[in-house]
């Protein structure tokens, strides 16, 4: 009965270099999310997953931001040369499908120096 | 576009007390989901309830208690008997994925609950 876990729980990056944050969702769990939660703009959605379909990438605030999904599973946000604006906690979500509950992850907090 | 509002930034109360929380949303569509997720110190979101549009019966849960008003398009959130381990930040939030795909939660800005003992 594992939850969604998140890793790493803190990471600390010098700006102009490139992070990936890992989130593991709940097993069986179809769809996925990353949100970002910061000082100035809230909880922010970035990136959806649903199943085998294109993910929506309507939250992604530049073209530095990237998501994949391996095997229906695992997913990775990539953050390319970091910048201060994007320290914040990025939170994963995933739910049984799309239009249930989102269960939460712990966070990765992301500090860029 | 979707838009949820928490007039409320923090709420301070006595352990016993009852607090409500106020939860406001706009959106275009006519069916939708309602959320309320805590956030305690430790940082997890954790999922309160999910609500239909189209069922605006209250609930309640232990302590908890929900009111629903799709004529006013609030989905209020009432804590009874307050205890300290209510102290966190509650986020009400809102999608409508049955109408528009939109699967994505839009959050309002969180109440910060302080319960003192």
């Amino acid at each position: 009965g594992a939850g969604v876990s998140q890793s790493p729980s803190n990471k600390v990056t010098e700006k102009g270099k490139d992070v990936e944050l890992r989130c593991d969702p709940i097993s069986g769990h179809t769809a996925l999310y990353w949100y970002r939660q910061s000082l100035g703009q809230g909880l922010e959605f970035l990136i959806y997953f649903q199943g085998n379909s294109a993910p929506d990438k309507s939250g992604l605030p530049s073209d530095r931001f990237s998501a994949e999904r391996t095997g229906g599973s695992v997913s990775t946000l990539t953050i390319q040369r970091t910048q201060q604006e994007d320290s914040a906690v990025y939170l994963c979500a995933s739910s049984q499908w799309g239009q249930d509950e989102q269960y939460f992850g712990p966070g990765t907090r992301l500090t860029v120096t | 576009a979707q838009k949820v509002t928490q007039a409320q930034t923090e709420i301070s109360v006595v352990e016993k007390e009852d607090v409500t929380l106020d939860c406001v949303y706009e959106t275009r569509d006519t069916t939708y989901y309602l959320f309320w997720y805590k956030q305690p110190p430790s940082g997890e979101l954790v999922f309160l309830i999910r609500r239909n549009s189209f069922d605006e019966q209250n609930e309640i849960s232990g302590r908890y208690s929900w009111n629903f008003q799709k004529s006013t398009s609030s989905f209020n959130f009432t804590i009874t008997a307050s205890q300290v381990v209510d102290s966190a930040v509650y986020f009400c939030a809102l999608s409508a994925p049955l109408q528009s795909n939109d699967y994505k939660l839009s959050f309002g800005a969180g109440t910060t609950v302080t319960v003192r003992a």
